[in-house]
């Protein structure tokens, strides 16, 4: 069974742009979870999608935002990139819409805003 | 919010050693989770392990509710093992809080 997969795997952008990551979970997972890694601030959650829904959103500003379609694929998009939002992306899915349910991470996208 | 705080921050080991890493929470246990993220950035899902212990080969995980720590072993480590490991707990809003890591160096 293919594992969580991102694309793209490395993105090179400049302030004020706009950026979408996708994600693409593990066949029949339904649960889709978006973190971003930096050195500064660790992993952090952003948001967090079930069945096309957002269920819950980490402390971000609105420059981030995300959606689930219907084959349970996720995109992020970030606007007005800014310095600061250089880091990993990593997605996350599961089966159940229980974190009792074991995570499965992708291998991330590494954005660099210049 | 939950605190997650592990320790120690780094570790440098040679082949064939033993050792063990920890993580503190601050609030009651919430499906705690280890993880290993490799020198590439891939994180992987070590145990799941709200309480007792389990074991997977060369690494154990035993966590203590009560006591708000949990422990990841790791026994014979390989140069393989060497990235950083994450322990995370549920938020309560299907969301992990990630500790700070343990950066782990084995060394041939």
């Amino acid at each position: 069974k293919a594992g969580v997969t991102q694309t793209p795997r490395y993105l090179i952008k400049t302030r004020g742009q706009q950026v979408t990551l996708s994600c693409s979970p593990i066949s029949g997972h339904r649960s889709v979870s978006w973190y971003q890694q930096t050195p500064g601030q660790g992993l952090q959650f952003l948001f967090e999608y079930f069945s096309e829904t957002q269920r819950n959103k980490g402390n971000f500003p609105g420059r981030f935002s995300g959606r689930q379609f219907s084959n349970s694929r996720s995109e992020m998009n970030v606007s007005t990139l800014e310095l600061g939002d250089s880091a990993l992306y990593l997605c996350a899915s599961s089966l159940q819409a229980d974190l009792a349910d074991t995570q499965y991470f992708g291998p991330g996208t590494r954005l660099t805003v210049l | 919010g939950i605190q997650v705080e592990q320790s120690p921050p780094d570790l440098i080991l040679q082949e064939g050693a033993n050792s063990t890493l920890r993580c503190n929470f601050s609030d009651s246990v919430n499906n705690l989770q280890w993880f290993h993220q490799n020198p590439w950035g891939q994180l992987i899902n070590l145990f799941y392990i709200p309480s007792g212990t389990k074991q997977n080969g060369r690494l154990s995980a035993t966590t203590v509710a009560t006591e708000r720590y949990s422990l990841l072993y790791i026994s014979s480590s390989q140069t393989t093992d060497s990235g950083v490991y994450f322990c995370a707990m549920d938020t309560g809003r299907r969301a992990l809080t990630f500790g700070s890591g343990t950066r782990l160096q084995v060394q041939p």
